[in-house]
Parts: structure tokens; sequence; C-alpha cells
């Protein structure tokens, strides 16, 4: 069975600064999809951006980027540029060839102005 | 084309009534994962079902909760003589679930649980 582990329950950043939330996972697998989802206060699950474990180039969407080590299994977060938008809870995911999918216990972020 | 519909999003219930909660995939969904996130805390994985199948329900309580994905209509996540701490937010997502083009995952509203 795969886990996916946040080791990082709480974080805080400045308005316009960078913040890298952390994701480390353990899998037997070698084709997977990892993901980060955001839930703000409206509870609504968003797909933030998603990394195919067998592309090496990491993902990014924006303002968004993932810092994907598949050797260390590792998948980070970084948020430039934060906005006030981005105080939410943050989950990352993982998903086999089996369609499990399985998520980390979550970061709350709280992006301060 | 509609996303993930999950209904009630807001259900009260009392104690030893029945819940029971629907979700809806989106279209050409074939895959659908229930998820219960109690406040202040992650999603905790409950079961994963296929077209009339349960493929995964290793995160189901054994007693009072079942689920179903008949092959028309909406996945029934039903929960029997619920008590005070089966309340909660419960979130559905649905997948193609073909390949790997078809894993990523989206999700409905949640339906918050309360029993009072």
């Amino acid at each position: 069975a795969q886990t996916v582990t946040q080791s990082q329950p709480e974080m805080s950043v400045q308005e316009a600064e960078t913040v890298t939330l952390s994701c480390t996972y353990d899998t037997s697998e070698s084709n997977y999809y990892l993901f980060w989802y955001k839930q703000p206060p409206s509870r609504q699950m968003i797909l933030v951006i998603r990394q195919e474990a067998y592309k090496q180039q990491n993902a990014t969407e924006n303002r968004f980027s993932v810092n994907f080590q598949k050797a260390a299994k590792s998948f980070s977060l970084k948020i430039s540029d934060s906005q006030l938008g981005d105080t939410a809870m943050y989950f990352c995911a993982f998903i086999n060839a089996g369609n499990m999918l399985t998520f980390g216990g979550g970061t709350r972020l709280m992006v301060k102005p | 084309n509609a996303g993930v519909m999950q209904n009630p999003r807001h259900l009260v219930r009392r104690r030893g009534q029945e819940a029971r909660l629907r979700c809806s995939p989106m279209k050409g969904h074939s895959h659908v994962y229930w998820y219960r996130q109690l406040p202040e805390e992650g999603l905790k994985f409950m079961v994963y079902l296929q077209k009339e199948n349960i493929i995964d329900e290793s995160g189901m309580p054994k007693e009072r909760f079942s689920a179903e994905f008949p092959k028309e209509g909406p996945s029934i996540l039903r929960i029997q003589q619920v008590v005070r701490g089966d309340s909660a937010a419960y979130f559905c997502a649905s997948s193609r679930g073909q390949g790997v083009l078809g894993t990523e995952a989206f999700f409905g509203q949640g339906t918050r649980l309360t029993v009072v």
C-alpha cells in the first residue's frame, strides 16, 4: 500500500513571498501520478498541479511549481508571489496504475498581508 | 460537462436515523472514491468503486456503512443508525481510470452531515 506524508501541519508566508510545502510518499510502483489539491474555506477541492512519474521535467502552472525527486520519493510544491487567495489547506495526493487515490494529511497555509 | 455532483450539500440527521449521500460522477467517469473529512483534519479514504463493483473498501467502518455504484444512477454512501461521531464532510471524487491519461480525479463539493 502507498502512503503520503505531509510533515508540515501549518505554514505561513508573507504576501508576495515564496513558500514551499513538503510531501513525501512511499510506493513500490514505477508508474503513477502525483497531485497537489487546494481546499479553500469554501471546502471545494481544487486541483492545483499534477506530475506524471515518468516525466523528469517538473510541472509548472503559473505561480505554482513542483520539485519532483523520484528517487527520494519527494514531491514539494512551491508557490511564488503568494497571494491572499492562496490561503487554504493543501493536500498532496498519489494515484497508482490501479487507480487507488491516496492523500496526505494536509498543510494549512496562511498568507499574511 | 457538469462536474461531480453531490447531494445534498447539507444533511441533518438525528441519532439512529439513516443518512444517504449521493454522488453523480462526471460524464464518462466510471471510477468513484468516497472520502471523509473531520473538522480540521485531512481526507480519509473510505471506499473506491467502479460500476457495480467495490474495488477497495479498506477505509470503511465495518458496521453501519455501505456504498454502491450501480450500473445506472449515482453512487450512494449509506450510513445506518448514525451517531454523533459520523458528523463530517463527505467528499466524492471521480475519474476515468483508464490508463495514464485517465487518472486525474475531480471532486464534488461535498456533503456536510450533522448528527444531532
